[in-house]
Parts: structure tokens; C-alpha cells; sequence
């Protein structure tokens, strides 16, 4: 079974960089999508962007001047960075796999999430 | 971006009742829409994928529909589990955008 694990800080200053990690198990990173999804408390959810095992990325407009995302294959990890944060990118961050490849994507394995609060 | 809207953004029912949610796209997705359900700090689970596909080990009192730009989630009859938030989401084309949710209660 695959499981995904966020790891990172839970706390960052405003205008610092938030750096997270997923761990996967059970499966390997090859041939696969691999993206960042954040929650802010109480709210919808948000889709950051993904990054192909080899290393191509797709990021969300929004966020794409401020996010980078890499993978290491031979940790089967992959990460995210996002600079110059303030108060609204206090989220839960949960790393997913896309599966459905070649038709219809969707995420089917979900990290169990992790709180970052940004806060001086 | 897609825009995704749900409705009603919360409802109350009690066990055994039919439940439909909408979820509304502001241009046509086909229907690459998916579904999700989301329980108080847990990560979403995947209950439909392509509008209308059970994802394995989903109850089939789950069932979804749907094509172009409305679509639908009928839960047949509530059950306990099934009190949590719904999010249906669009992979037609990135970025991927997800409805505001659709709480559900119990009354």
C-alpha cells in the first residue's frame, strides 16, 4: 500500500521560505505525478502544483513566481518551497499522488497533512 | 482558472436519507470531475473519479453524474460515516480547481 508523509517545519517567519518534503512508501516515485495540495483553516482546498519523477513541473499561476518543487528518486521524495510567505499561506500541506494516467487524473493517495502557520 | 461551485455549501439530513450535492463548472470539463470526502482532520479521500466511476472500496450508495459543466453526487442513504465535507474537483485542465465544499450535517 502506498503511504505518503509530509515532513517540515511547522512554523515560518513572514517573508521566509516554507520548505516541506514527502516521503512515499509502499511503491516507487518512478512514473508518476506527484503534487502539492494546501488547506488553509477552515477553507476549500487548493491545488499547488506537481512534478513529474523526472523532474518536469506544472505550477499554479497564482503561486508559480513564488513556488519550487524538485524530487529525489533515489530517497523517493519529493519537495516544495514556497518563498516570501505571509499570513495567508498559514495551510495544512498534503502531499498526492495523480493516478488515472493516460485518462482521467485524480488523486488517490494523500499524505496526512501538515500544519504550517506562518507567524513572527 | 475553472471556476467550481458547489451547492448548498451545507445541508442537514438524518441517517437514511437521499442526499444530492451540485457542483457547477464555469466552462465545460467533459467529464473529468472527481469527488471527494473529507472528515475533520484527515486528508480528503477520493470517492468518484470521471463523474461516474466508484473508486474501489467506495460504498455504492455513492454514485455521481454528470457531463460538461453540472454534475452531481447522490449519497442513496445516509449513513453515519458519511457526515463530513464534499469537494468535487476539476482535472480537465490545470489548474486544477476544487469546489468550496459541501458540508453535511446531521439534523
Amino acid at each position: 500500500q502506498v503511504q505518503l508523509q509530509e515532513s517540515g517545519p511547522g512554523l515560518v517567519k513572514p517573508s521566509e521560505t516554507l520548505s516541506l518534503t514527502c516521503s512515499v512508501s509502499g511503491g516507487s516515485i518512478n512514473n508518476y505525478y506527484w503534487s502539492w495540495i494546501r488547506q488553509p483553516p477552515g477553507k476549500g482546498l487548493e491545488w499547488i502544483g506537481y512534478i513529474y519523477y523526472s523532474g518536469s513541473t506544472n505550477y499554479n499561476p497564482s503561486l508559480k513566481s513564488r513556488v519550487t518543487m524538485s524530487v529525489d528518486t533515489s530517497k523517493n521524495q519529493f519537495s516544495l518551497k514556497l518563498s516570501s510567505v505571509t499570513a495567508a499561506d498559514t495551510a495544512v500541506y498534503y502531499c498526492a499522488r495523480r493516478d488515472g494516467l493516460g485518462s482521467y487524473p485524480y488523486f488517490n493517495y494523500w499524505g496526512q497533512g501538515n500544519l504550517v502557520t506562518v507567524s513572527s | 482558472d475553472i471556476q467550481m461551485t458547489q451547492s448548498p455549501s451545507s445541508l442537514s439530513a438524518s441517517v437514511g436519507d437521499r442526499v444530492t450535492i451540485s457542483c457547477r463548472s464555469s466552462q465545460s470539463i467533459r467529464n473529468y470531475l472527481n469527488w471527494f470526502q473529507q472528515k475533520p482532520g484527515k486528508a480528503p479521500k477520493l470517492l468518484m473519479y470521471a463523474a461516474s466511476s466508484l473508486q474501489s472500496g467506495v460504498p455504492s450508495r455513492f454514485s455521481g453524474s454528470g457531463s460538461g459543466t453540472d454534475f452531481s453526487l447522490t449519497i442513496s442513504s445516509l449513513q453515519p460515516e458519511d457526515f463530513a465535507t464534499y469537494y468535487c474537483q476539476q482535472s480537465y485542465t490545470t489548474p486544477w480547481t476544487f469546489g468550496q465544499g459541501t458540508k453535511v450535517e446531521i439534523k
